[in-house]
């Protein structure tokens, strides 16, 4: 199974709404990762998980929170947005220092 | 800084024809690299990788890259274009120890029939 899902595949949400999207790999990866992609853009980094552990944050605003309850599954759990914050959201995973990462389909955030 | 080029922005073929993606990056040590490729709304698939040793490396979908450490260069070829190839290609590259990958700003192809 090379296999990343994501859910839901679209999400519209107000700005005062509490979301969260879903991340599954059952590749045995112990790396996770969530990206952010506007249109015509490359992937910006948000999270890096190594081990079940946040090891990278680049900057994020607080109203993205994530979390990784396991090794199998990333959650990014979403909070009074704005609008800018519309965006494909990508999740990734990766053996450790390998830099192979295998990505999800994304979820297409609108926040309205 | 690290960073990756991608010189083209925009580049279109016509279905049949051959192609080569730019790719040019800058780092004290050769990183790994990689092409993905994107198609619309779509999340990134690996086309190929190159870590070390032979410097022409074979992907998926009929791909090839070549590793030229004197241009600082990870080209991108494809003998003969199909039209499901149009898509968003990015070239990346490893950096450091903590697995963060480095992005091109990516090159739209579009085949023409």
């Amino acid at each position: 199974d090379t296999e990343v899902t994501q859910t839901p595949k679209h999400l519209v949400m107000g700005m005062t709404n509490k979301k969260s999207l879903k991340c599954e790999q059952h590749m045995g990866h112990r790396a996770m990762y969530w990206y952010k992609q506007k249109a015509k853009k490359p992937p910006e980094l948000m999270f890096v998980y190594s081990y079940e552990k946040l090891s990278i944050n680049e900057s994020v605003p607080s109203r993205f929170s994530p979390e990784c309850p396991n090794s199998s599954l990333l959650n990014l759990h979403l909070h009074a947005l704005q609008p800018e914050d519309s965006a494909l959201y990508l999740c990734a995973s990766s053996q450790l220092g390998t830099g192979e990462q295998y990505f999800g389909p994304g979820t297409r955030l609108t926040v309205t | 800084a690290q960073s990756v080029t991608q010189p083209d922005i925009h580049i279109t073929v016509s279905e049949g024809a051959s192609l080569e993606l730019r790719c040019n990056y800058s780092y004290g040590a050769t990183p790994y690299l990689f092409w993905y490729v994107q198609s619309p709304g779509q999340g990134l698939q690996l086309l190929l990788k190159y870590f070390s040793g032979d410097t022409l490396v074979q992907g998926i979908k009929g791909f090839e890259a070549e590793f030229k450490r004197s241009q600082s260069s990870f080209n991108l070829r494809k003998p003969s274009v199909h039209w499901s190839d149009a898509a968003e290609y990015f070239c990346a590259a490893l950096t450091g120890t903590a697995s963060k990958l480095t992005f091109g700003t990516g090159t739209r192809l579009q085949v023409t029939l």
